[in-house]
């Protein structure tokens, strides 16, 4: 059911940019592009979302291709406290409207 | 910020007897929640999707009588573990999204129960 692909691990050093890739190629005109991550022990925390624009908000910038069969989320300075577990996630209009969960990307954060 | 809660965090409980977890949404109105369960170094599993006032949906493979969900107002849904054993331990998250219907809206996660069945 997960539409997404992601790389399984990243790492990046502190107070660097970091730029998560994720793949949708079978996305359809009305998913919403929705990006969450996870902490230890925590349950997901919401990042970001956009449907055809870039996006920005105080916590990551989301960068969408034009055909949409991409994305990118953009954290611009990584801190220690962003090291966490990146989901990507397309969020159907239709059906239940609920989230499918892909492998997503481990994100270490390197001091 | 909309805030969802969970409880009990953490639960230990013997074999053959059974749990509740809660989920509540503070302050916005739940027409929907979700319940997710995770193993160790895996990704969330959706169990099941619930709307106020009617039966939840379950995902293939969850079976319905072991894992009773009840959702019978807009702030409060609750996860049943009937009969646990110890292959139930797992990392159970539930979410809710304050309009149905819409794809736009971002979802809002509890803090997960960690369930242990000895």
């Amino acid at each position: 059911d997960a539409k997404t692909t992601q790389p399984n691990s990243m790492e990046s050093n502190e107070e660097e940019p970091v730029h998560l890739p994720c793949n949708h190629s079978t996305i359809s005109g009305t998913d919403y592009i929705h990006w969450y991550r996870q902490l230890p022990s925590q349950g997901p925390e919401y990042v970001i979302h956009g449907l055809t624009s870039n996006v920005n908000n105080r916590m990551a910038s989301l960068a969408i291709a034009e055909d949409r069969k991409s994305s990118t989320l953009i954290l611009h300075r990584a801190t220690l406290r962003d090291a966490a577990v990146y989901y990507c996630i397309l969020r159907e209009r239709t059906g239940a409207n609920n989230l499918f969960f892909g492998t997503g990307t481990r994100l270490t954060v390197i001091p | 910020g909309a805030v969802v809660s969970q409880h009990p965090s953490r639960v230990i409980c013997k074999s053959g007897t059974s749990v509740k977890i809660e989920c509540r949404s503070l302050d916005f109105q739940a027409t929907t929640m979700f319940w997710y369960r995770q193993f160790p170094k895996q990704s969330l599993m959706l169990m099941a999707t619930s709307n106020e006032g009617s039966k939840a949906t379950y995902e293939q493979g969850v079976e319905k009588d072991k894992f009773l969900i009840n959702h019978a107002s807009l702030t409060l849904s609750t996860l049943t573990v009937t009969s646990a054993h110890p292959e139930d331990s797992s990392f159970y998250i539930c979410s809710a999204s304050e309009v149905r219907g819409t794809s736009n809206e971002k979802l809002f996660f509890g803090s997960g129960t960690q369930l242990s069945v000895l």
